[in-house]
């Protein structure tokens, strides 16, 4: 299995850029998961997707972040502008919704550093 | 969901069982129990969960006390491929919510 795969693994970019991460689940999950990891504030949950569809963003800090699921195999994460308090290590991860179980196959994350 | 507590670094000799603690006593009859950890610089993996039996696979074994207030990871023969953060999480089964909320968890160290 190739897993989930994340791409940029890295990104550097300038404050007011915009950027986008972008995400492929595992082929046949149905559920996919945004997470940001800080040092300050740990990992946490952004947004999560069931059949391409956002069920939960409450965890989108504010307006510039924005997250979409155009098909099964692909998702993206978008920041614009870019402030460098966005920068943080993001995780993409991706279950079988239905199982009964939490089982989180999580990607390598995309390290992003805004100067 | 139920809220857990953790100690915050534990350590563990290369080759000795490494017994990891987890408080959830506000835990409620349809809340499961799951661990991940996440190794350096990688992205959590899922390790085990359970309901109220003790649980084992390949990776680690699962004991939850009758009460269900506590439970307890033990890695049988930890290596030092074992060092990383060790994440308890309970959570409800529910079909339509399955986010997970990762606490602080346990950094465990394996010293050769």
């Amino acid at each position: 299995d190739a897993g989930v795969i994340q791409s940029p693994r890295h990104e550097v970019t300038e404050m007011g850029q915009e950027v986008t991460l972008r995400c492929k689940p595992i082929s046949g999950h149905n559920s996919l998961f945004w997470y940001r990891q800080t040092m300050m504030r740990g990992l946490e949950l952004l947004i999560y997707f069931n059949n391409n569809v956002p069920i939960d963003d409450s965890g989108m800090p504010e307006d510039r972040f924005s997250a979409k699921m155009p098909n099964a195999s692909f998702s993206t994460l978008k920041i614009q502008p870019s402030e460098p308090r966005d920068s943080a290590v993001y995780f993409c991860a991706s279950s079988l919704r239905g199982t009964g179980g939490y089982e989180q196959y999580f990607g390598p994350g995309t390290r992003l550093t805004v100067t | 969901d139920a809220k857990t507590t953790q100690p915050p670094s534990m350590d563990c000799a290369e080759g000795r069982a490494a017994n990891l603690p987890c408080n959830h006593s506000t835990i409620s009859g349809n809340e499961y129990v799951y661990w991940y950890r996440q190794i350096h610089s990688q992205g959590p993996q899922y390790i085990i969960h359970g309901l109220k039996n003790n649980e084992t696979n390949e990776m680690a074994s699962l004991i939850i006390t009758e009460d269900r207030k506590s439970s307890t990871l033990i890695l049988p023969h930890a290596t030092l491929r074992d060092t990383a953060v060790y994440y308890c999480i309970v959570r409800v089964e529910q079909t339509g919510a399955n986010n997970l909320f990762f606490g602080t968890g346990t950094r465990l160290t394996v010293i050769p």
